[in-house]
């Protein structure tokens, strides 16, 4: 099946320690985005990326940190300087060429301690 | 002034019923608008993806844009009990680097009544 995966689907962290969520996709899109989701708020972009080795800040990258080692993968570290974690945390991607549908994975919730 | 407005909801409605979800925004550059159903605790799934405005079509669903209004439509028709979720609206502008960054509602959430 093709799709985007997130693991974990849950999270729990103690104060002052860095985590790794897990994005991958197998629909060989260009462009993979991490999102954070918090309740009566829309979405808002964390960081995103068009190309292997090549990504950009969105709107509130502070405290969190990525690769795009492959084209496959984008994972998202939450590092203690980050004040507010607890959040729900989503992936997606997106082709480059063509389309310009974005797609999402199933999430990974996040909770500190 | 947020960029994307949307009615948090809840939208309550009895099954059969025709459902009419509504994102209005500010940015005359935004081309590319789309509408995701999100359950609780999953991820968005895209429903419904046009380009400038007029009208789409997908089952019982229909897309609806309308540029001159800045203001973007989704209709159910004969709603389902398994439509009950929080509707999502994004848009995006063609930046000039050749990237889409997409601007998101909070989300309208629906019931449907049996």
């Amino acid at each position: 099946d093709g799709g985007i995966t997130q693991s974990p689907k849950y999270l729990f962290r103690k104060e002052g320690q860095n985590v790794t969520l897990s994005c991958e996709q197998n629909l060989n899109h260009d462009a993979m985005y991490w999102y954070r989701q918090d309740p009566g708020q829309g979405l808002r972009l964390i960081y995103y990326s068009q190309i292997v080795n090549d990504f950009q800040k969105g709107d509130i990258a502070e405290g969190y940190s990525v690769s795009r080692e492959k084209k496959e993968s984008f994972p998202l570290t939450v590092t203690s300087a980050q004040k507010n974690p607890t959040a729900f945390y989503l992936c997606a991607s997106r082709t480059t060429s063509g389309h310009n549908e974005q797609f999402f994975g199933p999430g990974t919730r996040l909770t500190v301690l | 002034q947020k960029e994307v407005e949307q009615d948090p909801g809840p939208l309550s409605v009895p099954e059969g019923a025709i459902v009419s979800l509504n994102c209005t925004y500010s940015n005359s550059a935004f081309q590319y608008f789309m509408w995701y159903r999100q359950y609780s605790r999953k991820g968005p799934e895209l429903l419904m993806y046009t380009y400038s405005s007029g009208n789409k079509e997908d089952g019982r669903f229909t897309a609806q844009v309308d540029k001159s209004s800045k203001y973007i439509s989704l209709f159910i028709r004969d709603s389902q009990p398994s439509d009950s979720a929080t509707y999502l609206c994004a848009m995006s502008p063609l930046l000039t680097s050749g990237t889409y960054k997409y601007i998101f509602g909070t989300g309208t959430r629906l019931k449907v009544l049996a």
